[in-house]
């Protein structure tokens, strides 16, 4: 059971260039999250997303963009880096019953550098 | 801006000793988490409170949710190198499906 998988597990971009990291969750969440996390801060939420073709603005939302096409896949792309994207990005996706979130099951990271 | 700060930012202990921390809020909450994050790794649950005033126990570590549902606090017994680790506290709101992380206290207990 691989639970959360995020790829690429690292990456070095240039200012001004684009990517996409992927989070592919088997455990037929609904609820799928992207954090990033700085050094010495928690995790700010940039986007997320309570169903197949479905997203919302988190936080920080400036500069990224979703989608949810399938359930089980969360892309989040960033069009145009910027050195502030620099960051460690993590993905997560939970279920919900009534009002309560349940446990939030998160990949191993992203290390997004951006020079 | 977070919704929720997290006491101490740091904390470096010896092994044995006992510490708290602390997750306050200045809204109330339908439910909390706590989590413990590894160095290179994802956050991982530890427990969930929901009602006011609970108390819940794993091993050498308590937690308690505030009566008016706007805080919460972790204290480990006995701390152990092994509970090294960053803690965050996790809000599900009543209005709102986003799942928000508090500030961290990041914990270093040396042997």
């Amino acid at each position: 059971n691989a639970g959360v998988t995020q790829t690429p597990k690292f990456r070095v971009l240039k200012t001004g260039q684009s990517m996409t990291l992927l989070c592919a969750q088997d455990m037929n969440h609904e609820y799928m999250y992207w954090y990033r996390q700085d050094p010495g801060m928690g995790l700010r939420l940039i986007h997320y997303s309570v169903g197949e073709g479905t997203t919302a603005k988190g936080e920080v939302p400036d500069g990224y963009n979703v989608s949810r096409l399938k359930k089980q896949n969360f892309l989040l792309g960033l069009e145009s880096a910027a050195p502030s994207q620099t960051s460690v990005y993590f993905c997560a996706s939970s279920y919900k019953t009534g009002l309560m979130n349940t446990e939030a099951f998160f990949g191993q990271g992203t290390r997004l550098t951006v020079v | 801006t977070q919704l929720l700060e997290q006491s101490p930012q740091f904390l470096s202990i010896q092994e044995g000793e006992n510490l708290t921390v602390y997750c306050n809020s200045s809204s109330v909450f339908s439910s909390l988490q706590w989590y413990r994050q590894e160095p290179g790794e994802g956050p991982v649950l530890l427990v969930t409170v929901v009602t006011g005033g609970e108390v819940k126990k794993l091993k050498r570590l308590t937690f308690q949710f505030g009566d008016a549902r706007k805080d919460s606090s972790l204290h480990i017994t006995a701390a152990q190198p092994g509970d090294t680790g960053l803690y965050l506290c996790a809000l599900g709101s009543y209005n709102t499906d986003k799942l928000i992380f508090g500030t961290g206290t990041r914990l270093q207990v040396f042997p």
